[in-house]
């Protein structure tokens, strides 16, 4: 079974604090996701990560993959009240079109 | 991308009835998933629903309790069976499209069932 570890599990913090989320695991994925929802929504794609080392930057987002394909990270710089919600990352198992998803990380930005 | 159009968004059911959610794609695609969601926590797999064929359930998961129609490629249903309050849950469908370069996934906006 392949898993997605995620942490941390929940964060509060103040607006215009920077924040990581992180999402390890021991196998290697072809391409790995982040997912952000809201209450009442189903998840949205942010991006998505397919080559080892790779960087992208949405705006105040910045995710990066592991150089082996195995872990993620996702940087909020200056978070905004808007960015509150869940964050999921999630890998894609073979080329079956099945997604591997981590725990969520709750993301609460007070103003 | 898809458009998933997903109903209800919620309701609040009377154990040991069954509710059946209802998934439209805005496009025809293979396979469809279904998802269970508590509030502020992961997804866990449900099944797959592929056009023609039964749906493939997750350990944990039986046709009994959770049948799946799967009647063309743009829709899909869901139904709870005999529900009980540990029913209660956010329930999700999902496709999966290949891009480029990987599979990315789009969600129905939800529906969130309490069983009293």
């Amino acid at each position: 079974t392949q898993l997605l570890e995620q942490s941390p599990q929940f964060l509060s913090i103040q607006e215009g604090e920077n924040l990581t989320v992180y999402c390890n695991s021991s196998s290697v994925f072809s391409s790995l996701q982040w997912y952000r929802q809201e209450p009442g929504e189903g998840p949205v794609l942010l991006v998505t990560v397919v080559t080892g080392g790779e960087v992208k930057k949405l705006k105040r987002l910045t995710f990066q993959f592991g150089d082996a394909r195995k872990d993620s990270s996702l940087h909020i710089t200056a978070a905004q009240p808007g960015d509150t919600g869940l964050y999921l990352c999630a890998g894609e198992v073979g080329n079956g079109n099945k997604l591997v998803f981590g725990a969520g990380t709750i993301l609460r930005v007070k103003s | 991308s898809a458009v998933i159009s997903q109903k209800p968004s919620r309701d609040i059911c009377q154990r040991g009835t069954s509710l059946t959610i209802q998934c439209q794609v805005d496009s025809q695609v293979t396979m469809m998933f279904w998802y269970r969601q508590q509030p502020g926590q992961s997804l866990t797999l449900i099944a797959t629903a592929n056009q023609g064929s039964e749906a493939t359930y997750e350990s944990g998961f039986v046709i009994d309790k959770f049948p799946i129609s799967r009647p063309n490629l743009t829709f899909s249903t869901l139904t709870v069976s005999n529900m009980s309050p540990e029913d209660s849950s956010i329930y999700l469908c999902s496709v999966a499209l290949k891009a480029r370069v990987a599979t990315e996934a789009f969600f129905g906006q939800g529906t969130r069932l309490t069983v009293v």
